[in-house]
C-alpha cells in the first residue's frame, strides 16, 4: 500500500522550460512534505518542503505547490537547466506526531532530464 | 556544522556471507538515525530508525538489523544475505527535537549480492 505516489518514473524537459513533477499521498494524517534530489550513487539532497498549513513555497527556480484536498502537491522547477537532470523523490511526514508515524514516507521517484 | 560518514561505498558479497555497514554523524546529538534502502523500481523504503541509544525501530520485516551502540553511531546487519538483499542503502539524521523534518542523508552504499 503506498502512501506516497509519483506516477510518473520519468520526465524530459527542453533547457530553459519548466518541469513539473507531481506527487500524490493518501493518507490525510500527513502534514509536511518534501522534495529531495538525487544524483546517481549519491545519497538524496533535501531541495524543498511545506507544511499543510501552505499551500505554496517558493526557493528560488523551486517551487513546491500542495493541494490538500486532492492530496496532491507538485514541484515546479522555473527555468529548468541541465544540471537539473536527477531522480526527484518526494516524501511526507507528520511534524506533531512521534513514534513511528514521525518519519519520512517516499516516494518512488520522478528521473528528470534537463535537454540541453 | 553537521556531517554524516557512511562506509563503504560499494560491497559485492555472496550470498550467505554477513554484513555490516557502518554510519556515523558529527556535529550535533542525540539525532534521530535511519536506515532507508533504495531498490530498482521501489524508491525509498525505511527500513529502521532509532531515537537514542539502544533504542531501534523496524518498519519492514525482513533479513536485516540495526543498532545502535553510541548516540552518533547507526550499523545495519545481516547474519545471512540474500540475493534479494541487493540495493543502494542510505544512512540518514535528522534533529532530535522533532520527527518529520527534513532528513540528511549520506552518500550510500551499493550492495550486489551475488
Amino acid at each position: 500500500d503506498q502512501q506516497v505516489k509519483q506516477n510518473s518514473p520519468s520526465l524530459s524537459v527542453q533547457e530553459g522550460r519548466i518541469s513539473i513533477l507531481n506527487c500524490d499521498y493518501t493518507n490525510s494524517m500527513f502534514d509536511y512534505f518534501l522534495w529531495y534530489k538525487k544524483y546517481p550513487a549519491e545519497g538524496p539532497t533535501f531541495l524543498i518542503s511545506i507544511s499543510s498549513i501552505k499551500d505554496k513555497n517558493e526557493d528560488g527556480r523551486f517551487t513546491v505547490f500542495l493541494n490538500k484536498s486532492a492530496k496532491h502537491l507538485s514541484l515546479h522547477i522555473v527555468p529548468s537547466q541541465p544540471g537539473d537532470s536527477a531522480v526527484y523523490f518526494c516524501a511526507a511526514g507528520y511534524m506533531n506526531y512521534g513514534g513511528s508515524q514521525g518519519n519520512l514516507i517516499f516516494g518512488k521517484g520522478t528521473k528528470l532530464s534537463v535537454k540541453p | 556544522s553537521q556531517t554524516i560518514h557512511q562506509w563503504p561505498a560499494t560491497l559485492v558479497q555472496p550470498v550467505g556471507s554477513p554484513l555490516s555497514l557502518e554510519c556515523t554523524v558529527e556535529g550535533t546529538s542525540n539525532p534521530n538515525l535511519y536506515w532507508y534502502r533504495q531498490a530498482a523500481g521501489r524508491g525509498l523504503q525505511l527500513l529502521f530508525y532509532s531515537v537514542g541509544i539502544g533504542q531501534i525501530s523496524s518498519e519492514v520485516p525482513q533479513n536485516l538489523s540495526a543498532s545502535r551502540p553510541q548516540d552518533r553511531q547507526f550499523i545495519l546487519s545481516s547474519k545471512k544475505l540474500l540475493l534479494s538483499d541487493s540495493g543502494f542503502y542510505l544512512c540518514a539524521w535528522s534533529p532530535g527535537t522533532a520527527l518529520g523534518t527534513e532528513a540528511f542523508f549520506g552518500q550510500g552504499t551499493r550492495l550486489t549480492v551475488v
